[in-house]
């Protein structure tokens, strides 16, 4: 099963919401990721888990709070977002962050924010 | 900061021609180079990946060539079909597995 799993598929959400995304994988891999994708425009890193511990965090807001509750399960806690949020969220895994691996994405969360 | 880029926005082809899309980078501590491809609405697909210590690979239909001299890596598609019609992501790993992507090219291939 080589496959990343990703609920909601889409999202609409006020800005006073909170809401949260959720990331799945069962390949056994010990790297979690979390990216914004804008449209027409590649995906941004925004956060790294490594064996369930963040490792990176590449200057994201705190209104975008993630949380690796096991080794594979992912979560992206949203809370007083902006119209500009507004993007695809995909969640990517890996074998492991410490060297060069393939990584796998999931099928991502088109998040609106009005 | 250092980025990785693509030459070309947007390549048109006929349906059976060869595809060539381009990719340049500019980390030369780059190890490991993917290609990915992405399909509207749906998240980046793996298509094949090579490492630094090689200048060619090659999948079903697929070709990555790395030129480290020029710091180029292109990927070539062989008897291009219309589903191959997608974006195209070259991205790097500088060897702690953050992936920097290119800005893509969207690849349309005609009947």
């Amino acid at each position: 099963d080589t496959e990343v799993t990703q609920t909601p598929k889409h999202l609409v959400m006020g800005m006073t919401n909170k809401k949260s995304l959720k990331c799945e994988q069962h390949m056994g891999h010990r790297a979690m990721y979390w990216y914004k994708q804008k449209a027409k425009k590649p995906p941004e890193l925004m956060f790294v888990y490594s064996y369930e511990k963040l490792s990176i965090n590449e200057s994201v807001p705190s209104r975008f709070s993630p949380e690796c509750p096991n080794s594979s399960l992912l979560n992206l806690h949203l809370h007083a977002l902006q119209p500009e949020d507004s993007a695809l969220y995909l969640c990517a895994s890996s074998q492991t962050s410490g060297g060069s691996y393939e990584q796998y994405f999931g099928p991502g969360t088109r998040l609106t924010v009005t | 900061g250092e980025s990785v880029g693509l030459h070309l926005p947007t390549l048109s082809v006929q349906e059976g021609d060869n595809s060539i899309i381009n990719c340049a980078y500019s980390n030369s501590a780059s190890d490991y180079f993917i290609w990915y491809k992405q399909e509207s609405g749906k998240g980046p697909q793996f298509i094949i990946d090579i490492r630094s210590n090689m200048d060619k690979r090659q999948g079903q239909r697929v070709t990555v060539l790395l030129n480290k001299t020029v710091k180029h890596l292109s990927l070539q598609i062989a008897a291009t079909q219309p589903g191959d019609s997608a974006v195209y992501f070259c991205a790097e790993d500088n060897g702690y597995s953050t992936l920097t992507f290119g800005k893509g090219t969207m690849l349309l291939v005609s009947p």
